[in-house]
């Protein structure tokens, strides 16, 4: 089953613009991903936050984690086309190991405008 | 580092049919997870091995489906008895390695399509 929900479920801004995605979830957890997904490339891994920090930085990637409201967000600055995709946050339950299974979201699906 | 590969590509097949699908891991790595997707949907988690321990198969892994990873190298994914819900999309992905990561690198996917 899904672990929760991405919003919003498509996004589409021009190039230059910042694309802001919000993920939410329903059980503790050891870490939360951000994955992006294209034809092209399939499922790439994005960044990883662990469930004791707060927020974290690669490249033009911010992700924040709030424990307290079991979300997180992905922030993408200066968008470029190559950014179209859809991204998925996943998570590893707290119960489990940090090493097993992700659970996914339903994805936000990023359309950016040359 | 050639990546995680999956052979298929693609596989249409007639219902009541069994397939088998193969992935290869990245070489290092010693965890192999396999899951399935459909349009719109984010994967859901099938089965993980660890070496060739299978340590978690989810409930969507009925009694027509199994899993192997022997010598805990490359792993099949067997579906007997294939009904047209089984269409989807099914990844590979693995992780571990002497970095020990926890991100997990995905395969391209075998598309089946049952008719």
């Amino acid at each position: 089953s899904q672990q929760g929900e991405e919003d919003p479920q498509a996004l589409s801004i021009q190039e230059g613009e910042n694309a802001t995605m919000n993920c939410s979830y329903k059980t503790s957890i050891n870490n939360l991903q951000w994955y992006r997904q294209n034809s092209g490339r399939g499922l790439v891994h994005l960044i990883l936050i662990r469930s004791n920090e707060r927020e974290k930085h690669s490249g033009r990637l911010r992700v924040t984690l709030d424990t307290s409201k079991k979300s997180s967000s992905l922030l993408i600055t200066a968008s470029r086309a190559a950014d179209t995709a859809s991204y998925f946050c996943a998570t590893t339950n707290a119960g489990g190991t940090s090493y097993g299974k992700l659970t996914f979201g339903q994805g936000t699906i990023l359309t950016v405008h040359p | 580092d050639t990546g995680v590969s999956q052979n298929p590509r693609h596989k249409i097949t007639k219902r009541g049919q069994n397939v088998t699908f193969r992935c290869d891991p990245i070489s290092e790595h010693n965890r192999l997870y396999w899951y399935r997707q459909t349009l719109g949907q984010g994967p859901e988690f099938l089965t993980y091995f660890q070496n060739e321990a299978q340590l978690e198969k989810s409930r969507l892994l009925s009694d027509r489906f199994s899993a192997e990873r022997p010598k805990g190298s490359f792993s099949t994914l067997e579906i007997q008895r294939t009904e047209q819900g089984d269409s989807a999309m099914y990844l590979c992905a693995s992780s571990g390695g002497l970095a020990g990561g926890r991100e997990q690198y995905f395969g391209p996917g075998t598309r089946l399509t049952v008719t």
